[in-house]
């Protein structure tokens, strides 16, 4: 059974980086996409980015305007998050997620429980 | 990428049916046949429930069912449950490797 784990949560100043991880087991990571995902505090699910199987193409939503940068270890069978210039916006619990294939088959079959970022001075 | 459109609430009485609509634009509901429906109870990672509109992954419950029409995606919730009280997404591909949530629907079972 797929294993998602996230961590690297926590408080963080506005205008410093933050970097998450998710650590996967139960499949073969390195034959599957990946994606982030974020929920602020009582609001809806916000795609975050997208990364192929193999990490040589990364996408990402238009509203992080490039602070944001997604990685993998395939030899770890890890995902990662690097978040900077982190503003009040940006606190949301983070979950990342399987995709169904590994250069996007469109949904994400499996979920991580998250990790809860909080951007405050 | 704006977010596709769901109602706010919904609500129905245990064995009823209710329908959940996810209204999109011709960039993303209409042009893939690529939206799948997300159940997340409170505190909770969401959970697939409806993929590619139509189909049910394993151990999902066939009372769960999508559709689509248009620029308009549906999820059908058939024999209502008081477990099936919870909140639902819609997603679609918007496509150049993109997604678009919809801003969620609390299912009330009364």
């Amino acid at each position: 059974q797929a294993q998602l784990v996230e961590s690297g949560g926590g408080v963080v100043q506005p205008g410093r980086s933050l970097r998450l991880s998710c650590a996967a087991s139960g499949f073969s990571f390195s034959t599957y996409a990946m994606h982030w995902v974020r929920q602020a505090p009582g609001k809806g699910l916000e795609w975050v980015s997208f990364i192929w199987y193999d990490g040589s193409n990364k996408y990402y939503a238009d509203s992080l305007k490039g602070r944001f940068t997604i990685s993998r270890d395939n030899s770890r069978n890890t995902l990662y998050l690097q978040m900077n210039s982190l503003r009040a916006d940006d606190t949301a619990v983070y979950y990342c997620a399987r995709d169904s294939a590994g250069t996007g088959g469109g949904y994400f079959d499996y979920w991580g429980q998250g990790t809860l970022v909080i951007v405050s001075s | 990428q704006s977010a596709l459109t769901q109602p706010a609430s919904v609500s129905g009485s245990p064995g009823q049916s209710i329908t959940i609509s996810c209204t999109g634009t011709s960039s993303d509901v209409e042009s893939y046949n690529r939206v799948s429906w997300y159940q997340q109870h409170p505190g909770k990672a969401p959970k697939l429930m409806i993929y590619e509109v139509i189909k049910r992954p394993s151990g999902v419950s066939n009372r769960f069912s999508g559709s689509k029409s248009g620029n308009t995606a549906s999820l059908t919730i058939s024999g209502l449950q008081a477990e099936d009280e919870a909140d639902y997404y819609c997603c679609s591909y918007a496509g150049s490797s993109t997604w678009v949530f919809g801003g969620g629907t609390k299912l009330t079972v009364l």
